[in-house]
């Protein structure tokens, strides 16, 4: 399968662990996005990478969230410290050109 | 951003066009607007973006209005697999490529 692969798809957590997702993109793609989904809103935009290099955050993404790209390749986004207000389905998308990204199937967090 | 507005839901009948609209009439000249759909459980697809001249690939046409400040996304022979929500984005020229999101149309497709 060449798409973008996020890991796990579900993850139940209780309040204030720490929970961490995966997602590899596809392998030539430089971009990479991550975005979280709350139920009926579309999704939102919390950061970008180009290469291994982290150029933008939104403010929805707290110092109680972190991500990283090491060596441009895979990206890890970490959330510490969990609270229930971070239950949504965090997306991950990658692409080569602008506009056109692909996203994965997602990782649903729900917190407890 | 550019703020766009979009209906909440349409039916359209299995096998006829569905004609998804788009307003987006704060757009600046240099401004893409972009089509995507989210499969219910399933990630956003690209489906196709434009400028100014109206585009058409495989999965869709879109048809931009002369002044830009509106667009509608074509599907021409809508089939039960189309059911989705379908989001229109005119974002902020940017490089990094991030896409803002709305709440989208829901488009349900009946046989």
């Amino acid at each position: 399968d060449t798409g973008v692969s996020q890991d796990p798809r579900h993850k139940i957590t209780k309040r204030g662990q720490n929970v961490t997702f995966r997602c590899d993109p596809i392998s030539e793609h430089n971009r990479l996005y991550w975005y979280r989904q709350t139920l009926g809103q579309g999704p939102e935009f919390l950061t970008y990478f180009q290469n291994e290099a982290q150029l933008e955050k939104s403010r929805l993404l707290s110092d109680r969230f972190s991500a990283e790209r090491p060596k441009g390749s895979f990206s890890t986004l970490e959330i510490q410290r969990t609270e229930q207000g971070d239950s949504a389905m965090y997306l991950c998308a990658s692409s080569l050109r602008h506009p056109e990204a692909f996203f994965g199937q997602g990782t649903r967090l729900t917190v407890v | 951003d550019a703020k766009t507005t979009q209906p909440t839901s349409m039916d359209c009948a299995e096998g006829r066009a569905a004609n998804l609209p788009c307003n987006h009439s704060t757009i600046s000249g240099n401004e893409y607007v972009y089509w995507y759909r989210q499969i219910h459980s399933q990630g956003p697809q690209y489906i196709i973006h434009g400028l100014k001249n109206n585009e058409t690939n495989e999965m869709a046409s879109l048809i931009i209005t002369e002044d830009r400040k509106s667009s509608t996304l074509i599907l021409p022979h809508a089939t039960l697999r189309d059911t989705a929500v379908y989001y229109c984005i005119a974002p902020r020229s940017s490089n990094t490529g991030k896409l803002i999101f709305g709440q989208g149309t829901t488009l349900q497709v009946k046989p």
